[in-house]
């Protein structure tokens, strides 16, 4: 059974701090790494799809690097605004398939 | 552009009634489109597979006479919970890939919260 893991469940920072979240994933048959930002009510919105291993992507002040080969991504968020509170879901998808196995994410609260 | 959209967002039935809901997509083409459901603090988790012009594709242990999917247009989706019981309540909520992208990138609809009485 192929298990997704993110780290915290639930964290509150403080405006203007920086944080970061973990997702583990299995490292066999790896195609690609999607990370989303779901706000309550709302959509999840695609923030990067990532496909090899080092790989690092940048949207505004959020980042996250991908390790294939021992199975992370890490999702950075650097001065943490209160618009950023939301839960952030990481999924993974194996080689010759397009299904999704999604973490059960982390809840994030920016309290200003 | 990748908007979905997904109605209603919130239903509520009497125990032994059938509950539709749809998915579309508004701005582009989507071979496939995809159900998850989840459950309280849980993750996402894949129902089936909805492919245009053809059968869906059930995960195990999804009862596919239960929850009848039909995907009869690029851009329409639709989930049709069959007499429906109090543990069919849940959150459901569908996603798109756009019809010939290079990404596997899913873009999802808002969601439709079930409650079953």
């Amino acid at each position: 059974i192929l298990n997704v893991e993110q780290s915290p469940q639930s964290l509150h920072v403080q405006e203007g701090d920086s944080t970061n979240f973990t997702c583990s994933f299995p490292s066999s048959n790896f195609y690609a790494l999607h990370w989303y930002r779901w706000e309550t009510a709302k959509s999840p919105e695609a923030l990067f799809v990532m496909t090899l291993n080092g790989d690092e992507k940048k949207k505004g002040r959020i980042s996250a690097t991908l390790n294939t080969k021992e199975g992370y991504s890490y999702l950075y968020i650097k001065g943490s605004q209160p618009e950023d509170s939301a839960t952030y879901l990481c999924a993974f998808s194996t080689s010759g398939t397009y299904k999704y196995i999604f973490g059960t994410g982390t809840r994030l609260k920016v309290l200003a | 552009g990748a908007v979905v959209s997904q109605h209603p967002s919130r239903v509520i039935c009497k125990s032994g009634t059938s509950v539709k809901i749809e998915c579309r997509s508004l701005d582009f083409q989507a071979t496939t489109m995809f159900w998850y459901r989840q459950f309280p603090k849980k993750s996402l988790m894949l129902m089936a597979t909805s492919n245009e012009g053809s059968k869906a594709t059930y995960e195990q242990g999804v009862e596919k006479d239960k929850f009848l999917i039909n995907h009869a247009s690029l851009t329409l989706s639709t989930l049709t919970v069959t007499s429906a019981h109090p543990e069919d309540s849940s959150f459901y909520i569908c996603s798109a890939r756009k019809s010939g992208g290079g990404t596997d990138t899913q873009y999802f609809g808002p969601g439709t919260r079930l409650t079953v009485l």
